[in-house]
This record gives structure tokens, C-alpha cells and sequence, in this order.
């Protein structure tokens, strides 16, 4: 079975902390994609990766920052984390066309 | 406003019952994605189809390209079922998913 793996589902961290949120995916794919999943506004999309040391912007990625220094791994970082950056994270990955796998999520609350 | 419409926001049924949950879209798009996602977060991917109907178990999904609008069916509908459904599409311009609000839905014994 292809998987997405998110490192943690329950993370609570401390304003101004530095927080890593893991990713990794084991088929190979060469996109990878972040979103931050709140109420009332749906999935949105943080940063996405084509490719190793490639990186676009998606939606809002203001606070974050993203490194994909291998294929299988894509890290969110939240530099200083803060208090509105509580929210599930929701990592995900597709091969070159189609086929979204999804991973199970990581509820973030930073206090 | 949002370019992926779904409905209803909320559905709360019997169980056995048949459901429709509808999303509509404004342009033209490469793919359109059906999701489902349980209490607790993980989103498993249930349909990805450009155009007519895929059937898995108890899940139907229908595309109509010229009205740009699917639907997802569930038959015979059971209280595990209950979860939020989310439509998305890549649109023909770039590969992002752009995603609907998502319909809740719970079923009932």
C-alpha cells in the first residue's frame, strides 16, 4: 500500500518555538504538497514541492517555510510559531499527473 | 468566492438511505477529486475521474464535463459512512487542488 506518513498527530507547542512537521512518502512521487486545514475556510494550501530542492508558494505561506532536501521527505517549518498557526496540517503527494495521497494529519496547537 | 461549490454544507440521514452530495465548479478542469475525510483528520482519497461515472462498493461518482458539476452517491447508506466529504479539482491551468467546503455527513442508526 502507498503511504504518506506524518510524523506526529498531536503536536502543542509554545509561542515563538520553532516547529518542524514532518512528511514522508514512499512512492516516489515528485510532488508534494502542505495545507493547513481550518474551520469555515477549507483546505488551503501553505507550499508545494515538484521536485528535490524545489519549492513554490501556495496560498498562504506567510510564517512558513518548507525543505525538501530528498524526495521521499517535505518539512513544514513555522519559524516562530504563533498562536493563529494553531490548525490541523495535512500533508500530501501525487506522481507526475493525478493520484493524491493524502496523509492522516497533524493537529498543531501552539500556546 | 469559492470556485468549487458543494452541497448540502450539512446532510443527516437514516441509515440505508441513498445520499447525493453535489459539486459544481467554474471552469474547466484536468481532474476532479472526491474525498473523505474521518473525525480525527486523515483524508483518504476515494474517486479521481475527468469524465463519466466510477463505482466502488457502495460509492458512485458522475462527472458531467459540459454542466461542470459531479455528484457522489452513496447506496445503502451505514452509520460509518458519517464523515465529511470534500470535492476538489485541478484546474487545466496548474496542478493544484482547489477544494470545496465540504459536506458533513452523518448517518444514523
Amino acid at each position: 500500500d502507498v503511504k504518506v506518513t506524518q510524523s506526529s498527530r498531536y503536536l502543542v507547542k509554545r509561542t515563538g518555538e520553532k516547529v518542524f512537521l514532518e512528511c514522508v512518502q514512499d512512492m516516489d512521487h515528485e510532488n508534494m504538497f502542505w495545507y493547513r486545514q481550518d474551520p469555515g475556510l477549507g483546505l488551503r494550501l501553505i507550499y508545494f514541492s515538484y521536485d528535490v530542492k524545489m519549492k513554490e508558494k501556495g496560498d498562504i505561506p506567510e510564517g512558513y517555510s518548507v525543505s525538501r532536501e530528498k524526495k521521499e521527505r517535505f518539512s513544514l517549518i513555522l519559524e516562530s510559531a504563533s498562536t493563529n498557526q494553531t490548525s490541523m496540517y495535512l500533508c500530501a503527494s501525487r506522481p507526475a499527473i493525478y493520484g493524491y495521497t493524502f496523509g492522516s494529519g497533524t493537529r498543531l496547537t501552539v500556546v | 468566492k469559492n470556485e468549487v461549490e458543494q452541497s448540502p454544507q450539512n446532510l443527516t440521514a437514516q441509515e440505508g438511505e441513498f445520499i447525493t452530495i453535489n459539486c459544481s465548479y467554474s471552469v474547466g478542469i484536468s481532474a476532479l477529486h472526491w474525498l473523505q475525510q474521518h473525525p480525527g483528520g486523515g483524508i483518504v482519497s476515494l474517486f479521481m475521474l475527468s469524465s463519466g461515472k466510477k463505482k466502488h462498493g457502495r460509492l458512485i461518482a458522475t462527472i458531467n464535463i459540459q454542466e461542470k458539476h459531479s455528484s457522489l452517491h452513496i447506496t445503502a447508506s451505514h452509520p460509518r459512512d458519517s464523515a465529511v466529504y470534500i470535492c476538489a479539482v485541478t484546474w487545466t491551468s496548474g496542478s493544484r487542488l482547489t477544494f470545496g467546503e465540504g459536506t458533513q455527513l452523518t448517518v444514523n442508526p
